[in-house]
């Protein structure tokens, strides 16, 4: 089974902060995705990487930035986090291709004081 | 542009009865469609995926969608609720121009 591993579960940061959310998925996928998911919102994808070094910019990048040094592993940055930046962050990898289904991980729950 | 609507934030069914989330879709050539179940505190789990094949597509758990070209729709239903089955559900479109476009979500409530 693929097992997408989010760092934190939950997490605490002030305004102004620099944030960084590590996600590590261990069966090779080449995709992978960061969203973020707000009540009467659902998920709503921020940043997504087709291989190692590339990124794209999904519906709401501002603010955020990412970073893909290796397969596995993408991490999702705040430069300068707010509290409007307050949400569940899901990571998710999958294989090439928006026919095959997404795994995710547990998500960060993270709040911006 | 593209769309998928859930038809349905909430949905309340008594234990033992069947249950029917309704996901529309606004129209493609050939879209993939998937389910996505969500319990409190966890990650999407793939309930089911279409992809072109058979039209009604069976997954995990009993639960099952059928795709209708004709009412651009792909419910879910299940014969029977369990108290387990409580969570929030997604329905989840794709094209092959790589663009992926969730619903905002079903929550399922099950009453005893």
């Amino acid at each position: 089974d693929v097992k997408v591993t989010q760092s934190s579960r939950y997490l605490v940061k002030r305004t102004g902060e620099k944030v960084f959310l590590e996600c590590v998925q261990d069966m090779d996928h080449e995709n992978m995705f960061w969203y973020r998911q707000d009540p009467g919102l659902g998920l709503r994808l921020i940043y997504f990487s087709y291989d190692v070094k590339m990124k794209e910019k999904g519906d709401i990048p501002e603010g955020y930035s990412v970073s893909r040094e290796k397969k596995e592993r993408f991490s999702l940055i705040l430069e300068s986090a707010s509290t409007n930046q307050t949400s569940m962050y899901l990571c998710a990898s999958s294989l090439p291709g928006t026919a095959q289904p997404q795994h995710f991980g547990d998500g960060t729950r993270l709040s911006i004081l | 542009a593209q769309s998928v609507t859930q038809l349905d934030s909430h949905v309340s069914v008594s234990e033992g009865t069947p249950v029917l989330l309704r996901c529309n879709y606004s129209s493609s050539y050939s879209p993939s469609l998937f389910w996505y179940v969500q319990h409190p505190n966890k990650g999407l789990q793939l309930l089911l995926k279409y992809t072109s094949a058979a039209t009604l597509v069976k997954g995990i758990n009993g639960f099952e969608a059928e795709f209708k070209k004709s009412e651009t729709s792909f419910h879910l239903t299940k014969p029977s609720a369990h108290m387990s089955d409580a969570a929030e559900y997604f329905c989840v479109w794709s094209d092959n121009d790589d663009k992926i476009i969730f619903g905002k979500g079903t929550r399922l409530h099950i009453l005893p």
